[in-house]
């Protein structure tokens, strides 16, 4: 089955760089790849996705990648602030079976 | 948000007794899940179903079983609680070609 590693479980910027998450999988059958943002206390709400015919994706300050050879995919936040600060989901699923599987989670700090 | 809710929002359990958890949505979405969220491993899925009567394992299934006797209706179970299913428990439902949505979660404690 599909199985997301997602790096790094922490990171910390300053306010107004950049962040970068990664997250790999490993089935070649999936197809959508979606970013959530939890914040504290809060459920998992989407905030970009990308389909497998799509290398990128921007919507504002946030971009997505995909890289279906390499079986890679990234979140890049530019301009960072702090109500950037939540932990970060990258998942994967297919199409077909829609079994949607999460990443372990990515902690965002954006120091002022 | 959309109209998924979860029942109870917290439980606290002993050792050793069956506990039900219940997702209810409005939306009419095919998809449901169950996922578990824990320090360190993200949101991990329990079980899944993709129509009513069809569920499928994810890849902490041991201990839990599912029910779906309608399209609205989304059943966990521990059969048999252990302090290791101490958690918060997360449901969602997608229609199948993108977003899923989240309900509030149920903080499930095992003692």
């Amino acid at each position: 089955g599909e199985n997301v590693e997602q790096h790094p479980s922490t990171l910390s910027v300053q306010e107004g760089d950049s962040a970068v998450i990664k997250c790999t999988y490993s089935d070649s059958a999936s197809n959508y790849f979606p970013w959530y943002k939890q914040e504290l206390g809060k459920r998992p709400q989407l905030i970009i996705d990308i389909r497998s015919n799509v290398g990128e994706k921007k919507d504002q300050r946030i971009a997505v990648t995909l890289n279906k050879t390499a079986k890679h995919f990234s979140l890049h936040i530019t301009e960072t602030q702090p109500e950037d600060s939540a932990v970060y989901f990258c998942a994967a699923t297919d199409q077909g079976a829609q079994k949607l599987v999460f990443g372990q989670g990515t902690r965002l700090t954006i120091n002022p | 948000d959309a109209g998924i809710t979860q029942s109870p929002r917290h439980k606290v359990t002993e050792t050793g007794t069956p506990v039900t958890l219940r997702c209810h949505q409005t939306e009419n979405h095919r998809y449901m899940y169950w996922y578990r969220q824990d320090p360190g491993h993200g949101l991990r899925l329990i079980h899944y179903s993709y129509g009513v009567k069809d569920t499928d394992k994810g890849e902490v299934s041991d201990g839990y079983s599912v029910s779906r006797s309608k399209t609205e209706d989304f059943l966990l179970t521990l059969e048999s609680a252990t302090s290791s299913q101490t958690s918060v428990y997360f449901c969602a439902t997608t229609l199948g070609r993108g977003e899923a949505f989240f309900g509030q979660g149920t903080r499930l404690t095992v003692v």
